[in-house]
Formats: C-alpha cells, structure tokens, sequence
C-alpha cells in the first residue's frame, strides 16, 4: 500500500531497554521527520532528515538515535529508555521542502 | 532556531460562530506556514497552507492570512460546525532542509 506507515502501533518496555521505533514510506519523499507529542507540548520535532544519509537533530534529540541507509526508511531508536520517553510518536514525510507533509498513524510507546 | 508561538491554547465556540487561531513565528527567513488539524487518536492532516508570497488564502470555510512585516499568522474557520472540533496547529519552516516545526496546538470545540 502506499503511504506512511509506523511499526508498532503500541509498545510497552522497561527503563534501560533499547528499542526502534520503524518509519516506511513508499512515495520516495525526500524528507523525514520524527515528532514526539505530549499533551501540552503539541509536535516536538526529535530529528530530520533531508535525504538518504542526511541526518540532523531537532528540538528534543538526547536519548535517541537514527539512521537513513535507504530513503524509504527512517528508524528511531531508544538507546536507553526513559521514563520520561513515554509519549507518542509520530513519523512524517514531505516531497519537497515547504509542501504537504505526510503523517504516520503514531506509536504509542510507554516505558515502565 | 525557529520558535512557534500559538494562541489560545484553547477556544469553544457556539456552532455557526467563527474561530481564530494566531500564530507567530521568530526566524525572519521562514517562508512556508501551515496548518495542521488533528482529530482525536488519529494523526496530523494538513488543512490549508500559506507561502511568504502570499498574504492571504481561502478554502471554503477556512482562510489563513499572513503579516510577514510582524512575523504572525491567523487561521480563521466561518461558519463552525461540530466536526471541526480538532487541535489545530500552526507550523513554520524555510525553503533549504531546516526545522519544521510546529506550535503547541490549540484544542477547538465547536459547541451545538
């Protein structure tokens, strides 16, 4: 199918504990995007990406890693989950800078 | 960095009233501003979109009007309807691979 899909949809781990978040997109977009949202902190950008190898961080990047080996994928990886990382995540993608922007459904991840 | 400031935080209005959400931006060369709407549990989708070209925009029921010279936007729904009741968010960016980043939301709710 196309579009922007996020893989898990929920879940659950333990504080200390490495997990990756996975972004697919089948448009061949440029960019990529990873948010996180709290309540009351709308969409808080954690990193982007401009093109396959091109990285960059965000307004919130301590505590998480990615990587873009292929342009249609875009992991987001916990190094050590925090409490604090609780939240849901969104992925997103754009064409071509300043046009739509493309969501992912979200993941919904919380850490104990 | 680019820092996106949006008020209110929330707004209710009698359906059939309008809704006007404001916006400013602080990065002078940012020059794309949409506006995202997010319906509860689901993901951000784009509503309308103003270029710094551009000082005002319509689609039906929704307008978004910019003021470059004092670096803020607006969005304006007439004529509400329930449906519309959504977080709104505004956004801002740059034309060159920089920040995409988004106000903290403001929760609608369009009263029957």
């Amino acid at each position: 199918d196309a579009g922007i899909t996020q893989s898990p949809r929920y879940k659950i781990t333990e504080t200390g504990r490495q997990v990756t978040l996975m972004c697919h997109q089948t448009w061949s977009h440029s960019y990529m995007f990873w948010y996180r949202q709290d309540l009351g902190h709308g969409l808080r950008l954690i990193y982007y990406s401009a093109a396959a190898d091109i990285t960059d961080k965000g307004e919130v990047p301590d505590g998480y890693v990615v990587s873009r080996s292929k342009t249609e994928n875009f992991p987001l990886t916990l190094e050590s989950a925090t409490r604090s990382q609780t939240s849901v995540y969104f992925c997103a993608s754009m064409g071509q800078m300043n046009t739509e922007a493309f969501f992912g459904q979200g993941t919904r991840l919380t850490v104990v | 960095g680019e820092n996106v400031e949006q008020h209110p935080s929330t707004l209710s209005v009698q359906e059939g009233d309008s809704a006007v959400i404001k916006c400013t931006y602080s990065d002078s060369a940012s020059n794309y501003f949409p506006w995202y709407k997010q319906e509860l549990g689901k993901r951000p989708q784009l509503i309308i979109d103003i270029r710094s070209n551009v000082g005002e925009k319509k689609d039906q029921r929704i307008a978004v009007t910019l003021n470059k010279t004092a670096k803020h936007f607006s969005l304006h729904i007439t004529e509400t309807q329930p449906e519309d009741s959504a977080v709104y968010f505004c956004a801002a960016s740059k034309s060159y691979g920089q920040n995409f980043v988004f106000g903290p939301g403001t929760r609608l709710s369009v009263l029957p």
